[in-house]
């Protein structure tokens, strides 16, 4: 069975841009969630998404956005992009809400600003 | 605000020896607890959970003790394997409330387990 995959692993925009980061869960889970681990910190809780509805938010700032598609698959966007944004976002999947302690992870997409 | 802080970035054991990491955090509305173990290129895997109800679980070679009235937890690795070396993350959650679906997560410590 595939785990959460994620795409692209790297991407590499310029300052300004927006970058849009895809997750797709476990086949049967319907919870997404997305953190940054930004150098040498731990991983930041951004968003999650479950049933195609946004849940809870972590303190980013509105440029970062997201969705979750009819298919528990889910997109995060980034507008407006700064250099401090470049992280390794990490996307997780589970089994609803009820299951929100017993995520799994994807590997991760690599964003670097320039 | 750091609620959850691992202050120790980096742990060298000799391999069979005991391995401790351990985890603070300052929010006293946490009733979960989990340690996470990340290779190099792959995402975060879960290792082992414990309820606030508990001090201690054990599964394996793993075992977590959370000390509530100090906010401390520790993972104990015994014998310690080459195979463990990995940045082990802590992490704590609220089930319920607004922070329901949120899992605030420590710095990490890499652990390097030699041979």
């Amino acid at each position: 069975e595939a785990g959460v995959t994620q795409s692209p692993t790297h991407l590499i925009k310029t300052r300004g841009q927006q970058a849009t980061l895809r997750c797709s869960p476990i086949s049967g889970h319907t919870s997404v969630y997305w953190y940054q681990q930004a150098l040498g910190l731990g991983l930041q809780f951004l968003l999650w998404y479950d049933e195609g509805e946004e849940r809870n938010r972590g303190n980013f700032p509105p440029r970062f956005s997201g969705r979750q598609f009819p298919n528990y698959s889910s997109e995060l966007n980034v507008n407006a992009l700064e250099l401090e944004d470049s992280a390794l976002y990490l996307c997780a999947s589970s089994q609803g809400q009820s299951h929100a302690t017993e995520a799994f992870f994807g590997q991760g997409t690599r964003l670097t600003v320039v | 605000d750091q609620q959850v802080k691992q202050n120790s970035p980096s742990l060298s054991v000799q391999e069979g020896r005991i391995s401790i990491l351990n985890c603070d955090y300052t929010n006293s509305m946490f009733d979960y607890f989990l340690w996470y173990k990340k290779y190099p290129a792959e995402g975060p895997t879960f290792l082992i959970s414990i309820s606030s109800i508990k001090d201690k679980n054990e599964d394996g070679r793993f075992t977590v003790f959370l000390n509530k009235s100090a906010k401390h937890l520790s993972l104990h690795i015994v014998p310690s394997q080459p195979g463990d070396s990995a940045v082990y993350f802590c992490a704590a959650t609220r089930r319920g409330g607004t922070s329901y679906g949120k899992l605030t997560f420590g710095q990490g410590t890499i652990l390097t387990v030699h041979p």
